[in-house]
């Protein structure tokens, strides 16, 4: 198995709502990636975990909240959006350290916030 | 830090061959990757290079020049659905650092 889902693939909330969308690998993959993608813009990374414990944050507004429960789970909470966070939003996994491995994207979430 | 420069745009024609150039500027090399990404859609990988040379695989090739700090993959007997973004990568402070693509268009 070398894929990465995510769901929801659409998710459409305002900016008093709470979400979170969810991430999962089967591929024994010990480092988990969430990146942030505008349009026509290349991918940003916003969070690393690496054996379940947050090895990067890159200085993500408190609004994101990422969580590992176990080695093939990975969330992302919303809550408090602003416009300006609608994108495509890409969890990855790879091998962890370095150099660096090859990451495995999943399909995204296309999040819009209104 | 990182910097990785390339093209934001190319044309090319179904059949013919194209090159993408990047070129990248990096405290500590720990090798490039080439991804594909299909508009809407995750990205893909197609190629690591970590040595000097060129590395075929398939229709793709990807090549390395450490001391110029240049890579570039080639796209042989283009089809209409290469028509795509493609990121030049390194792994730098943070895990991989994405150059801004290139969006190519195969036309008939």
């Amino acid at each position: 198995d070398t894929e990465v889902t995510q769901t929801p693939k659409h998710l459409v909330m305002g900016m008093t709502n709470k979400k979170s969308l969810k991430c999962e690998q089967h591929m024994g993959h010990r480092a988990m990636y969430w990146y942030k993608q505008k349009a026509k813009k290349p991918p940003e990374l916003m969070f690393v975990y690496s054996y379940e414990k947050l090895s990067i944050n890159e200085s993500v507004p408190s609004r994101f909240s990422p969580e590992c429960p176990n080695s093939s789970l990975l969330n992302l909470h919303l809550h408090a959006l602003q416009p300006e966070d609608s994108a495509l939003y890409l969890c990855a996994s790879s091998q962890p350290g370095a150099p660096a491995y090859e990451q495995y994207f999943g399909p995204g979430t296309r999040l819009t916030v209104t | 830090g990182q910097n990785i420069d390339q093209p934001t745009e190319m044309t090319a024609t179904e059949g013919a061959i194209v090159q993408i150039n990047c070129t990248y500027q990096t405290s500590g090399f720990n090798g490039l990757f080439w991804y594909q990404q299909h508009a809407g859609e995750a990205p893909t990988f197609l190629s690591y290079n970590v040595l000097d040379g060129l590395e075929e695989k398939g229709r793709f090739s990807s090549f390395l020049s450490r001391s110029k700090g240049y890579s570039y993959l080639l796209l042989k007997e283009l089809q209409m659905k290469d028509s795509a973004s493609y990121l030049c990568a390194v792994p730098g402070n943070t895990p991989l650092v994405f150059g801004k693509g290139t969006r190519l268009s195969v036309i008939a």
